[in-house]
């Protein structure tokens, strides 16, 4: 079953633009990890935040991390037609290497 | 250094059969975990192994089997293949258990007719 739901389910920006993304999920945390699918392939590791963290940051990547909320933000400034993927989040219990995964946001970015 | 390693990438199976798939982990990595993936149910955990030992299960059912070597290498096995298992399998491997990024291989494309 999948954790939680992210938010929006597609979304379709100009290159240049940011890109934000939403996940919620149900049940506390020890890890929340992004990753990238492009279309037909694997899932690339983007950022991983612990749950005593409430923000991140990798290049154009800045991730942050409400647990009171249960929720995390995947922000990507100055989109490239080249982030146009999937994005999905993925949390642990920390006991093991069981991710749960949201439902994906369809990120699309034109020139 | 490489990265997790899927064979085959496609394959096509009939109602029936049965198939293995076969995942390398990052060298050094010790745990090894299986995901399904489908337009459906999306990403779906399906086990974890880790020292030759199955740590986790998700909830497929008994058709789904998997083993890991001493290596750290590990196989899925589905028997009795069914349409509705036409998915992407992704293999995934972390140094050790909990904690820890997990990086995904590029997956195995299986179709069932």
């Amino acid at each position: 079953s999948q954790q939680g739901e992210e938010d929006p389910q597609a979304l379709s920006i100009q290159e240049g633009e940011n890109a934000t993304m939403n996940c919620s999920y149900k049940t506390s945390i020890n890890n929340l990890q992004w990753y990238r699918q492009n279309s037909g392939r694997g899932l690339v590791h983007l950022i991983l935040i612990r749950s005593n963290e409430r923000e991140k940051h990798s290049g154009r990547l800045r991730v942050t991390l409400d647990t009171s909320k249960k929720s995390s933000s995947l922000l990507i400034t100055a989109s490239r037609a080249a982030d146009t993927a999937s994005y999905f989040c993925a949390t642990d219990a920390g006991t093991a290497s069981k991710l749960t995964f949201g439902t994906g946001t369809r990120l699309q970015v034109t020139l | 250094k490489a990265g997790v390693t899927q064979t085959p990438r496609y394959l096509i199976k009939t109602r029936g059969q049965q198939v293995t798939l076969s995942c390398s982990p990052i060298s050094g990595h010790r745990s090894v975990s299986w995901y399904q993936q489908t337009p459906g149910q999306g990403l779906q955990f399906l086990f974890e192994y880790f020292s030759e030992t199955q740590r986790n299960k998700g909830n497929f059912p008994g058709r789904f089997s998997g083993r890991q070597f001493s290596n750290s290498r590990s196989e899925m096995n589905v028997s009795t293949l069914e349409l509705g298992d036409s998915a992407l399998y992704l293999c995934a491997s972390s140094p050790t258990v909990g904690g820890n990024t997990i990086y995904f291989g590029e997956g195995s494309w299986l179709t069932v007719v």
